[in-house]
């Protein structure tokens, strides 16, 4: 089914160890972001991309960094891992041009740092 | 940066009751989306509305941009209406930044 997905769905990790989340999506969709999403604050931007090759920062960037090698993948890399990067963390994709293009959003990883 | 404020926080509702959600934002916006996040934790797009009403079955939007609000209408809701709505508006530039609020989490019970 075309849609973005998640890998991992859960995760629990210790502090200071590292990993990886990836997105991928099959809509040939230009714009990638990675969201997280905490108790009562909505999601937030942590970083994001508007074509392979390129990657920018988001409203809460510190502890993490991205790459968009492919079009279709956007990775969201943990150095070394937090308590306070305990969330759920939400990928999303959209074609660029015209706004009122819609968003796809990836099914979330839930991720606890110990 | 633009700030998004959603009310009520929390909402419990019977099943059929109909409900308002509202959406403040602090600057004018070219862009307003309503988002539902169903109990699985699934986002779906509802809206884009930017201003005026739109429709789809049981729920209805209503922008008002000069005075920097949105409402969301369910009437006769159901139990699968559970779950957290946001309202989200794009950031400066053509990057599709989406900012969100905090959410109102609906609950319906049968």
């Amino acid at each position: 089914n075309a849609g973005v997905t998640q890998t991992p769905k859960f995760r629990v990790l210790k502090t200071g160890q590292s990993m990886t989340l990836l997105c991928a999506q099959d809509m040939n969709h230009e714009y990638m972001y990675w969201y997280r999403q905490d108790p009562g604050m909505g999601l937030r931007l942590i970083h994001y991309s508007v074509g392979e090759g390129t990657t920018a920062k988001g409203e809460v960037p510190d502890g993490y960094n991205v790459s968009r090698l492919k079009k279709q993948n956007f990775l969201l890399g943990l150095e070394s891992a937090a308590p306070s990067q305990t969330s759920v963390y939400f990928c999303a994709s959209r074609r660029s041009g015209r706004t009122n293009y819609g968003y796809t959003f990836g099914s979330g990883t839930r991720l606890t740092v110990v | 940066g633009i700030q998004v404020e959603q009310s009520p926080p929390d909402l419990i509702l019977q099943e059929g009751a109909n409900s308002t959600l509202r959406c403040n934002f602090s600057d004018s916006v070219n862009n307003l989306q309503w988002f539902h996040q169903n109990p699985w934790g699934q986002l779906i797009n509802l809206f884009y509305i930017p201003s005026g009403t739109k429709q789809n079955g049981r729920l209805s939007a209503t922008t008002v941009a000069t005075e920097r609000y949105s409402l969301l209408y369910i009437s006769s809701s159901q139990t699968t209406d559970s779950g957290v709505y946001f309202c989200a508006v794009h950031g400066s530039g053509n990057t599709g930044k989406l900012i969100f609020g905090q959410g109102t989490t609906l609950q319906v019970k049968p």
